[in-house]
Parts: structure tokens; C-alpha cells; sequence
């Protein structure tokens, strides 16, 4: 069974750093491109970055260009999000998930990240 | 890297059929067969129904469908049940980035 568990959320202050990790299982997960896609409260999904199987190639949305980076662990089975200089309008539940193609197949149950003073 | 459009709600009786648009540009829902639909049921993570347009994944019933017309993709489910009632969201591929529709709540009546 595929399974995607997130952790690392919280709260944090702006201009502060957050790293997410997002442990993989029940799959080859060097096989797969990985995503992470948020959603903020009451509001919709927005993709963030993604990265190919071997780490190669990044891709990331414009309003965290700069400001994340993500990177994996196929050793580990683990992807993470490392985030920095948090602004208010990052705050939502962040999800790790699973790329099959072009699609999303697999999702995590998410982690918040709250940023607030 | 904008919002593909949805309407906000959309509502039926059980057994009724509905349709949810989501109209992109040619930049992405029009120039790539890669569109994707997911529920979303309150506090819970998206489950993808629908690929690549118009392929539904193993354990979807058949009751829900996609297809495309130019910039516009479609996500019909016939046959309302309770269980339908949820938050769908379109998504489409726009070439090394991936862009959302806002979201449209489906009532169940």
C-alpha cells in the first residue's frame, strides 16, 4: 500500500526557516518525480515544486522561487521542503505527493504551517 | 501562472447528472492532454478521479467522466450519490509547472 507521511509543520514567525519532510513507502520511490502541493485555509490547491527521480531537475511555482528548495533521499525513501524567509502567505497544509506522469496519483494527509507573529 | 476557472458550487438530486467546467488558455488545459481531476472531502487529503482528460484510475467508478473542448475541460458524475458530495479541482499540466482550478463545492440535494 502507497503511503505518504508528512511532518515538520508549524507555527513559525516571518522571515523564518521550516523544513518538511515527507516519508515514503509501499512503493519505488527513486522511481517516481515527487511533488508538493498546499493549500491554504478555505481556499484551493496550488502546486509548489517537484523533483525528478534522481534530483536532477527542480521546477517551483514563482511566488517560492528563491525561497524553497526541494531535494530527496531515495537512500531514505524521503522528500523534504526546505522553506525560508516565510512570509503570512505561506501559511497552509502542505502536501507531498506522488507523480505518476503528469498527475498527482498518491497524497499525503498533510502538515500545517502556520506563519504568524 | 493563473488559477484555471471554476464555478464555486454546483448542486443535484441523487441519481442526476452534473458537470463541472474549468476553462484554462492554450498554454495549458488547450495545449496539453495532461488534465486531472481530484475530490477533496472536508479535512481529508485530494484523491484523484480522473487523468489525462478522459482516464479514470483503478477503484473510481465509472460514474465519473472527463473530456476536453479546447481550453475547456469537463468533469461529469451521473448517477449522484451522497458520497459525492465534496470539493473537486481541476488541474492541468502547463509545461514544467502545474496549475490548479479554484475548486467547485458539488451539494449533494
Amino acid at each position: 500500500e502507497v503511503q505518504l507521511v508528512e511532518s515538520g509543520g508549524g507555527l513559525v514567525q516571518p522571515g523564518g526557516s521550516l523544513r518538511l519532510s515527507c516519508a515514503a513507502s509501499g512503493f519505488t520511490f527513486s522511481s517516481y518525480w515527487m511533488s508538493w502541493v498546499r493549500q491554504a485555509p478555505g481556499k484551493g490547491l496550488e502546486w509548489v515544486a517537484n523533483i525528478k527521480q534522481d534530483g536532477s531537475e527542480k521546477y517551483y511555482v514563482d511566488s517560492v522561487k528563491g525561497r524553497f528548495t526541494i531535494s530527496r533521499d531515495n537512500a531514505k525513501n524521503s522528500l523534504y521542503l526546505q522553506m525560508n524567509s516565510l512570509r503570512a502567505e505561506d501559511t497552509a497544509v502542505y502536501y507531498c505527493a506522488r507523480q505518476y506522469e503528469a498527475n498527482f496519483d498518491y497524497w499525503g494527509q498533510g502538515t500545517l504551517v502556520t506563519v504568524s507573529s | 501562472q493563473s488559477a484555471l476557472t471554476q464555478p464555486r458550487s454546483v448542486s443535484g438530486s441523487p441519481g442526476q447528472s452534473v458537470t463541472i467546467s474549468c476553462t484554462g488558455t492554450s498554454s495549458d488545459v488547450g495545449g496539453y492532454n495532461y488534465v486531472s481531476w481530484y475530490q477533496q472531502h472536508p479535512g481529508k487529503a485530494p484523491k484523484l478521479m480522473i487523468y489525462d482528460v478522459s482516464k479514470r484510475p483503478s477503484g473510481v467508478p465509472d460514474r465519473f467522466s472527463g473530456s476536453k473542448s479546447g481550453n475547456t475541460a469537463s468533469l461529469t458524475i451521473s448517477g449522484l450519490q451522497a458520497e459525492d458530495e465534496a470539493d473537486y479541482y481541476c488541474c492541468s499540466y502547463a509545461g514544467s509547472y502545474w496549475v490548479f482550478g479554484g475548486g467547485t463545492k458539488l451539494t449533494v440535494l
